[in-house]
Parts: structure tokens; sequence; C-alpha cells
């Protein structure tokens, strides 16, 4: 019964390569939010949607982008990947669309290495 | 940028000791929010304290806002080594994005 869940857990992948990171919550929250955190643990907003919508969109490099085919899902795509895109990401998902007011669920991460 | 900056940067205490935590942001605030972060794992939510609130208890946990010196602080009383994890403070801005800003967190230590 995980709130919220990421697919995979260790992503190790090539330069140049095109790869996809999953994210399901079944809490039936209203937002959901993909963060990076690098290697000194600093947490960066990149995206979120609220309602399929998105309604943040952070300076992150449009070879990102994230696709939510439902409310539950918020997959994040990434193409032609960089040694500088090595982080961990990390999804959540809120009640409501405003970030301040309610508590973020947290998945468990994924941890990508570009080689 | 608006992003939390929490202090001291590593703390290690012996267990049954209290553990206090800081945390200074930029801008005004609507929120402020403090997490958890075991080691490999996603952030997990403490506690969430309003503008307009001074301080808040959940359990062992006690957090403190400051809004004229744009501050908080987490107290942890009584630590065990389960405490032992990443702190961060989250705030979203009065105006502009809607946005939660998190700092670079407290690295706890607890030692049995």
């Amino acid at each position: 019964d995980t709130a919220v869940s990421q697919t995979p857990k260790y992503l190790v992948t090539q330069m140049g390569n095109d790869k996809s990171i999953k994210c399901e919550q079944n809490l039936g929250h209203d937002t959901m939010y993909w963060y990076k955190q690098d290697s000194k643990k600093f947490l960066k907003i990149m995206f979120s949607y609220n309602n399929k919508e998105l309604i943040i969109n952070e300076t992150v490099p449009n070879r990102f982008s994230p696709k939510s085919p439902d409310k539950a899902h918020l997959n994040l795509h990434i193409n032609s990947l960089e040694l500088g895109d090595s982080a961990v990401y990390f999804c959540a998902s809120s009640q409501g669309g405003l970030a301040g007011i309610y508590e973020q669920y947290f998945g468990p991460g994924t941890r990508l290495t570009v080689t | 940028s608006q992003q939390g900056e929490e202090d001291p940067q590593a703390l290690s205490i012996q267990e049954g000791e209290n553990a206090t935590m800081n945390c200074s942001y930029k801008t005004s605030i609507n929120n402020l929010q403090w997490y958890r972060q075991n080691s490999g794992r996603g952030l997990v939510h403490l506690i969430l304290i309003r503008s307009n609130e001074r301080e808040k208890h959940s359990g062992r946990l006690r957090v403190t806002l400051d809004t004229s010196k744009k501050s908080s602080s987490l107290l942890i009383t009584a630590s065990r080594a389960a405490d032992t994890a990443s702190y961060f403070c989250a705030t979203d801005a009065i105006t502009g994005a809607n946005n939660l800003f998190f700092g670079t967190g407290t690295r706890l230590t607890v030692i049995p």
C-alpha cells in the first residue's frame, strides 16, 4: 500500500540516451511534483502538475519533460542525457495546488547515474 | 532565491540529548514545513507551521517560527538513534512562484 512509488530505483545509462522515470500515487492527491536532489543534498523543484495541467515549470532544460496520463501518474522523460543529470530524482504529491499549504508525500527516489 | 539555509550543517549528539536545528529564509512566507530524510530514502513530512503561529508541538518535536527574523528552529527532545537523518526546512513564498523551497539540510547523528 505504498503511497508514492517510483520506478526504477536505480538507473545507470550512457550520455546521449533517452530514459523515463515513472511515478504513481494512490492517495487521490490533485498535485504531483518532480524534484532533483544533487550530491550536496540540495532539493530543487522541477515540475508540478495539478489536475493534469502544468502549474510550475522551473528553468530546467527542455530535455526534461513531464507527462501525466492521469491524476495518479506523473512520469519524467529525459532526452539526450548529460553527465550533469546524474542525481536523485524524487516524485511527490500533495492534496492541493498551493505548495506551501499542504504536506507533500515523497516517493523513495530514483538514483540516476549517467556515464 | 528563497532557498532556506539550515544550521548547523551537521550535528552529532548522544542518545537522550536534545537536538536543535535552525533554518533561515529570505522572503516573507505563508507557511514553513520541516521534513526528515533517512539515508537513501524519500523525505517525510514532520510538521507545518503557519506564518501567524509562533510555536507548534508534535510528540518529541517542537518547532518555533520568528517571522521578524525570518527563522525557524526544530527541537527534538530525548533523541533516539532512530532520529539519525537529515532534516530540511521548506518554505513557500508569499508572492511569486507556487513552490516549496528546500534548504540543504542538517545532518543529525544520534550516537547510541
